[in-house]
């Protein structure tokens, strides 16, 4: 089955400085990959997702790349502000696969100092 | 329009002791998951129903049972509830089955077993 490995699991970063949180996937035929954010105490919320067809998406400061060839790809956060401290999760399945599909990286830890 | 609701939000058990978590989504959505989240572990799915009238075992089904009562509503029992059952479990819900259709996440149960 599928493995997806998150990295790193805390990034402190300052405020307006830029976050990067990357994650692998082990199953070729993956082509969906998308990210959760969860704010503490809240629940896990979808923020921005890629298929295999293209290789980047931006949705005002957030941008996910994927490279097919070496099975990985990231989340980037620019101009980071304190409401984007929660716990990131990438996720990886096929879009043709059961409805069990969505395998889960461990999570990020993003933490924004002032 | 509440999307995915969950009852009860917190919950205290002796080991041993029995209990059913709610889950009901109004979204009119096919597919329906019960996922436990622990520390460092991300999200792990427990049991999943693609469809009314079907239920089947995720990643870590030892120790419950699901029901899909009908397209609304799908519960997860813990018939003999261990410690190692203390977590934070979410029940999610999809459009329609395939590993590319988002999840909605209900807020979670904090079962704590002792």
């Amino acid at each position: 089955g599928e493995n997806v490995e998150q990295h790193p699991s805390t990034l402190s970063v300052q405020e307006g400085d830029s976050a990067v949180i990357k994650c692998t996937y082990s199953d070729s035929a993956s082509n969906y990959f998308p990210w959760y954010k969860q704010e503490l105490g809240k629940r896990p919320q979808l923020i921005i997702d890629i298929r295999s067809n293209v290789g980047e998406k931006k949705d005002q400061r957030i941008a996910v790349t994927l490279n097919k060839t070496a099975k990985h790809f990231s989340l980037h956060i620019t101009e980071t502000q304190p409401e984007d401290s929660a716990v990131y999760f990438c996720a990886a399945s096929q879009s043709g696969g059961g409805a069990d599909g969505l395998t889960f990286g461990k999570g990020t830890h993003l933490i924004i100092q002032p | 329009n509440a999307g995915v609701t969950q009852t009860p939000k917190f919950q205290v058990l002796k080991t041993g002791q029995s209990m059913t978590l709610q889950c009901a989504q109004d979204m009119n959505h096919n597919s329906m998951y019960w996922y436990r989240q622990d520390p460092g572990m991300g999200l792990r799915l427990i049991y999943y129903s693609a469809s009314e009238g079907t239920t089947d075992k995720g990643e870590v089904p030892n120790g419950y049972n699901v029901s899909r009562l009908n397209k609304r509503e799908f519960s997860l029992r813990l018939e003999s509830a261990a410690p190692s059952q203390t977590s934070v479990y979410f029940c999610a819900s999809s459009g329609y089955r395939g590993g590319d259709s988002p999840l909605h996440f209900g807020n979670g149960t904090r079962l704590t077993v002792t």
